[in-house]
């Protein structure tokens, strides 16, 4: 079945180590997303991607970094985790960032940083 | 600035209606969405407003008033598996998507 998938699904990492959370497509999707998640707040995006090799900045992109090589792979890379990135992290696309373009989700990363 | 606002909490009984709505605030507007959440799973996609009136779907419809700023979303004869979040969100004028906190639906027998 075509869609996102994430991985890991799971993972506690201690507070300075690096972390690289990855996602990957084959709906052949232009335009990329990382959101976190945290209770009591709307998603929020940390970076975003409209094409294979152009990345941007969300709303929250401080301690996260992103790559777009290709149009199926978009990671996010925590350099130096800290306990306030212990979230719910979601990867979506969509075909182009434009007008009524829906997003699909993946699954979801939850991240504990101790 | 942009805001948006939803109820945090609602509750609801099985086979009835419920109306849930979304206020905001924006400089730029590009269309409406809602979206669907099952605890411990992924967002998916519901609707998409971008015109004033009603959009309707089988037991889901959304509403869009662009000059009050508000929207709601109408869930008919309610079946447990709508307990879910349900999360608005509006396309700003670089079509990026900003995000309510959701308001979380309990059906109840």
């Amino acid at each position: 079945i075509a869609g996102i998938t994430q991985a890991p699904t799971s993972q506690i990492l201690a507070a300075g180590r690096r972390m690289t959370l990855r996602c990957t497509q084959d709906m052949r999707h232009n335009a990329m997303y990382w959101y976190r998640q945290d209770l009591g707040l709307g998603l929020r995006l940390i970076h975003y991607s409209n094409t294979a090799g152009t990345t941007g900045k969300g709303e929250v992109p401080d301690g996260y970094s992103v790559s777009r090589a290709n149009t199926d792979d978009f990671p996010l890379t925590l350099a130096s985790a800290v306990p306030s990135q212990t979230s719910v992290y979601f990867c979506a696309s969509s075909e182009q960032q434009g007008e009524g373009g829906e997003l699909f989700f993946g699954e979801g990363s939850r991240l504990t940083v101790l | 600035g942009q805001n948006i606002d939803q109820p945090t909490e609602m509750t609801a009984t099985e086979g009835a209606i419920v109306q849930i709505n979304c206020t905001y605030q924006t400089s730029g507007f590009n269309g409406l969405f809602w979206y669907q959440q099952h605890a411990g799973e992924a967002p998916t996609f519901l609707s998409y407003n971008v015109l004033d009136g009603l959009e309707e779907k089988g037991r889901f419809s959304s509403f869009l008033s662009r000059s009050k700023g508000y929207s709601y979303l109408l869930l008919k004869e309610l079946q447990m598996k709508d307990s879910a979040s349900y999360l608005c969100a509006l396309s700003d004028s670089n079509y990026q998507l900003i995000w309510g906190a959701g308001t979380k639906l309990i059906i109840k027998p």
